[in-house]
């Protein structure tokens, strides 16, 4: 009865690689979030999606893609990856966009990049 | 800009006593939500608490209670009768209509026998 599940919990690969993290909700709310913590634990957004369209995109490189297939699923892939990428990805969902609705986070994923 | 300020970096806390954790945050809006997460060693974000700017009745979880004072922009949570389980990151976030929680840097809560 997991409500946000990321796939997998730990990330480990080399420079240069090219990497996906999965992330489901049943909680049925139409808004997930991507968030990055990094080493200093600061956590940051980089995207949201509402309704598997994207409604924030913060300063992220555009190594980065989210992908929502459906508004349960946000995956997050990332093209050559660097070190600075290593870091803690949270997803996260809320039940409406624009309506400062609580967000419940998943386990997170630890990306460590060699 | 929206900003979350967290001057205390680490707090420690005997078991069954009270402890307060300070937050500020900066903002021109007069609509917006504040939040306290948890984050144990297992690394999940807790909801703890939430807050509605535009109510004035400090808000409670059991254990756990705010202080805000709009005016002053601050938001700092209260537990009280302090447990082993809460030792952890807490975290003051700050939502406008953005839906962005824009965080603090964490204050470190150790909770000691």
């Amino acid at each position: 009865d997991t409500a946000v599940s990321q796939t997998p919990k730990y990330l480990v690969t080399q420079m240069g690689n090219d990497k996906s993290i999965k992330c489901e909700q049943n909680l049925g709310h139409d808004t997930m979030y991507w968030y990055k913590q990094d080493s200093k634990k600061f956590l940051k957004i980089m995207f949201s999606y509402n309704n598997k369209e994207l409604i924030i995109n913060e300063t992220v490189p555009n190594r980065f893609s989210p992908k929502s297939p459906d508004k349960a699923h946000l995956n997050l892939h990332i093209n050559s990856l660097e070190l600075g990428d290593s870091a803690v990805y949270f997803c996260a969902s809320s039940r409406l966009a624009g309506h400062t609705d609580t967000q419940y986070f998943g386990p997170g994923t630890r990306l460590t990049v060699l | 800009a929206q900003t979350v300020t967290q001057s205390q970096p680490e707090m420690s806390v005997q078991e069954a006593e009270t402890v307060t954790l300070s937050c500020t945050y900066d903002t021109s809006e007069s609509n917006y939500y504040l939040f306290w997460y948890k984050q144990p060693p297992s690394r999940q974000m807790i909801l703890v608490i939430r807050q509605e700017a535009y109510k004035q009745q400090n808000a409670t979880e059991n254990r756990f209670s705010v202080n805000f004072q709009k005016a002053a922009k601050s938001f700092s949570l209260k537990i009280s009768d302090s447990q082993l389980g809460d030792t952890a990151m807490y975290f003051c976030a700050f939502m406008n209509s953005t839906d962005k929680l824009i965080f603090g840097t964490g204050t470190r809560l150790q909770v000691f026998p």
